[in-house]
């Protein structure tokens, strides 16, 4: 069975801190790893990344891919209230026609 | 920036009606849109895969004659939760891909939430 595992599930800090959030994946058919962000309705996207070690980067958003210990991990630097959402990977798998199989979520809290 | 855009954005209806969601692309042409099912705090549940002219593929577990989907053209698929109960009461949000953009890279409706009373 495909799955998707991010953690820690929920997250609170204080603006201005760093965080790491992790998603560890094990599918049948790997293509691709995203990351969306969740405010309130619908998720947006963040990143995508089908390449081992190659950092992707937004502002004080990065993202990078471990295709051989099977997870990626999303760094938010210098965090903001706006920063708050939860937070999902999702993989994209060969077969399924651009099926994605979403994580739970991590669920991101910045406090003032 | 391309938009894709659900109705209702709230429905409540009563148990054993059935309800139609829409989702539509506005400024470009989706041959396959996805459906998606949410239950609070938890993550988005792939429901099944609109394809534009026939049939909708559905995931294990989903029941095609309980969420009945029709993506009669490029630009609209409609989800029908016939006969709603309860447990049907969910966040449901739908996605679509743009053609010539990544798979993955995917635009989502702002989501429906029923409530079946």
């Amino acid at each position: 069975e495909d799955k998707v595992v991010q953690s820690p599930l929920s997250l609170v800090v204080h603006e201005g801190d760093t965080v790491t959030l992790n998603c560890s994946y094990e599918v049948t058919n790997f293509r691709s790893l995203l990351w969306y962000k969740q405010e309130k309705k619908a998720p947006t996207f963040l990143f995508m990344l089908t390449s081992s070690g190659i950092e992707k980067k937004s502002g004080r958003l990065s993202s990078i891919l471990d295709k051989k210990e099977l997870f990626s991990i999303l760094n938010i630097t210098a965090t903001q209230t706006g920063d708050s959402a939860v937070y999902l990977c999702a993989v994209v798998l060969v077969w399924g026609a651009q099926k994605l199989v979403f994580g739970q979520g991590t669920r991101l809290t910045i406090n003032p | 920036g391309a938009v894709v855009s659900q109705h209702p954005s709230r429905v409540i209806c009563k148990s054993g009606t059935s309800v139609k969601i829409e989702c539509r692309s506005l400024d470009f042409q989706a041959t396959t849109m996805f459906w998606y099912r949410q239950f609070p705090k938890q993550s988005l549940m792939l429901m099944a895969t609109s394809n534009e002219g026939s049939k909708a593929t559905y995931e294990q577990g989903v029941e095609k004659d309980k969420f009945l989907i029709n993506h009669a053209s490029l630009t609209l698929s409609t989800l029908t939760v016939t006969s709603a109960h309860p447990e049907d009461s969910s966040f449901y949000i739908c996605s679509a891909r743009k053609p010539g953009l990544a798979p993955g890279e995917l635009f989502f409706g702002e989501g429906s939430r029923l409530t079946v009373l």
